[in-house]
């Protein structure tokens, strides 16, 4: 079955680069998702990436793909305090009955040390 | 735009109690969704809806029902409540054009059963 797994936690500091790693396995997926959860609150859509594509640029936000691998990378550049939250990744599940059901990875947790 | 709306917030039950949440949406999206989400394992489908007076199971539904009567609404109920169901609830719609489904999440219900 469709899976999706990212590491619990990263600690960074203010300025840092953050990087996100998600694995995912259902090889027809559509799209790829960044969700980003702050405390108390439910997620918010950060970014996407569609499958044909290996990178996806959005301000301080990069997306990488490697579909080989199966794998989706978040980086965020010039992390800031408000950055720390769950970032969930999500991959859509495929196929012709797309009913928009999303898989979730677990979320990583990234702290911001000023 | 309110966007997605959950009702109550908080609420504790006994075991063996019933209780009903609510969402409404107000961007006219067909499809609808109900999340549990547990520490350290993510976010996981209960049930789901594709259009008014639809549903559908997702990846743990037991123990709960829903109902969709009217497109803006999606309920989610507990007909005897266990300790299991302790966990944060979330509601979230999106759009059923083929695009990038992108879910749009309410605040959330953190329940307690004890």
């Amino acid at each position: 079955g469709e899976d999706v797994e990212q590491s619990l936690f990263l600690s960074v500091r203010e300025g840092d680069s953050s990087v996100i790693n998600c694995t995912y396995t259902d090889s027809s997926s559509t799209y790829l998702y960044w969700y980003k959860q702050e405390p108390g609150a439910g997620l918010q859509l950060l970014t996407y990436i569609f499958s044909n594509m290996d990178m996806k640029q959005d301000q301080r936000l990069t997306v990488l793909l490697n579909k080989k691998d199966k794998h989706l990378s978040l980086r965020i550049a010039d992390t800031q305090t408000g950055d720390s939250a769950i970032y969930f990744c999500a991959e859509s599940m495929g196929g012709s009955s797309n009913t928009g059901k999303l898989i979730f990875g677990q979320g990583t947790t990234l702290q911001v040390k000023p | 735009n309110a966007g997605v709306t959950q009702t109550p917030k908080f609420r504790v039950l006994k075991t063996g109690q019933s209780m009903t949440l609510l969402c409404a949406q107000d961007m006219n999206h067909e499809y609808m969704y109900w999340y549990r989400q547990d520490p350290g394992m993510g976010l996981r489908l209960i049930h789901y809806s594709v259009g008014e007076g639809t549903t559908a199971k997702g990846e743990v539904p037991d123990g709960y029902n829903v109902s969709r009567l009217k497109k803006q609404n999606f309920l989610l109920g507990l007909e005897s409540a266990a300790p299991s169901q302790t966990s944060v609830y979330f509601c979230a719609s999106s759009y059923s054009k083929p695009g990038t489904y992108e879910q749009y999440f309410g605040p959330g219900t953190r329940l307690t059963v004890t």
